[in-house]
C-alpha cells in the first residue's frame, strides 16, 4: 500500500496542552497537506506545506516537513475541546497526477 | 472556500438495490472529481478519479462495474453503487478539484460525505 502512516493512532489530552501528530510517507512528494475531519463529516483543509519548505505556521497550527526522513508533524498549540477530531495528512506526489494519498489518521480527543 | 455538496447524506437500502450518490460543486467548476471510501475509524481510500466528459479512472481493486461513476458536467459527478451488499456499507466522500494551475497544487474541496448502510 502506498498509504502513509500516522502516529499516534489516538491521542487524548487536556485543554490547554499541545498536541503533536506525526505523518510518514513512502514516495517523493510535491506537497503535503493536513486535513481535519469531525466524526461522520467531510474533510476540512488545514494547511499545506510544499516540498521545499521546512516549517509553516497558521494560527495555532505548526507544521514541519523533513523530506529526507519522509515525515511531517502537525502541532496544535493550546488545544481546545473543539479541536477534537481526526487529523489526516495527505501527499501530492507529482504534478502529473491530481491524486492525494491519505495517511492513516490520528484521532485527537481534547478533554475540557 | 469553495463548497461541495453531497446528496443524500445518509441512505439505508436493501441488499441487491442500487444507490446513487450525487456530488456537486456549488460555486465553482470542477475539472476533476474524486470519490473516496472510508470505513469506521480508518482513512480515506481513493476509489476513482473522474473528469468531465470522460471515463473515470479507477484505483486498483475497485470494481468499475460495481461502482459506476458519471461526470456529466463540470459541477456534477454521480457514484452509483450497483446491486449493493452489506459489505458495501461505508462512508463515501467526494471531492472536487479546481485544477492546480490556479494555485500551484492539487486543491481539493471535500463534500460532507454519504453514509450508506446496506441491510
Amino acid at each position: 500500500s502506498q498509504q502513509g502512516e500516522e502516529d499516534p493512532q489516538a491521542l487524548s489530552i487536556q485543554e490547554g496542552e499541545n498536541a503533536t501528530m506525526n505523518c510518514s510517507y513512502k514516495t517523493s512528494i510535491n506537497n503535503l497537506q493536513w486535513y481535519r475531519q469531525n466524526s461522520g463529516r467531510g474533510l476540512v483543509h488545514l494547511i499545506l506545506i510544499r516540498s521545499n519548505e521546512r516549517e509553516k505556521h497558521s494560527g495555532r497550527l505548526r507544521v514541519t516537513l523533513d523530506t529526507s526522513k519522509k515525515s511531517s508533524s502537525l502541532l496544535i498549540t493550546a488545544s481546545r475541546a473543539a479541536d477534537t477530531a481526526s487529523y489526516f495528512c495527505a501527499t501530492d506526489r507529482s504534478y502529473n497526477t491530481d491524486k492525494l494519498i491519505f495517511g492513516t489518521g490520528t484521532r485527537l480527543q481534547v478533554f475540557p | 472556500g469553495a463548497v461541495v455538496s453531497q446528496h443524500p447524506s445518509r441512505v439505508i437500502c436493501k441488499s441487491g438495490t442500487s444507490v446513487k450518490i450525487e456530488c456537486r460543486s456549488l460555486d465553482f467548476q470542477a475539472t476533476t472529481m474524486f470519490w473516496y471510501r472510508q470505513f469506521p475509524k480508518q482513512s480515506l481510500m481513493l476509489m476513482a478519479t473522474s473528469n468531465e466528459g470522460s471515463k473515470a479512472t479507477y484505483e486498483q481493486g475497485v470494481e468499475k462495474d460495481k461502482f459506476l461513476i458519471n461526470h456529466a458536467s463540470l459541477t456534477l459527478s454521480t457514484l452509483t453503487v450497483t446491486s449493493a451488499h452489506p459489505e458495501d456499507s461505508s462512508f463515501y466522500i467526494c471531492s472536487a478539484g479546481t485544477g492546480r494551475a490556479l494555485v500551484g497544487y492539487n486543491e481539493q474541496f471535500f463534500g460532507p460525505g454519504t453514509r450508506l448502510t446496506v441491510l
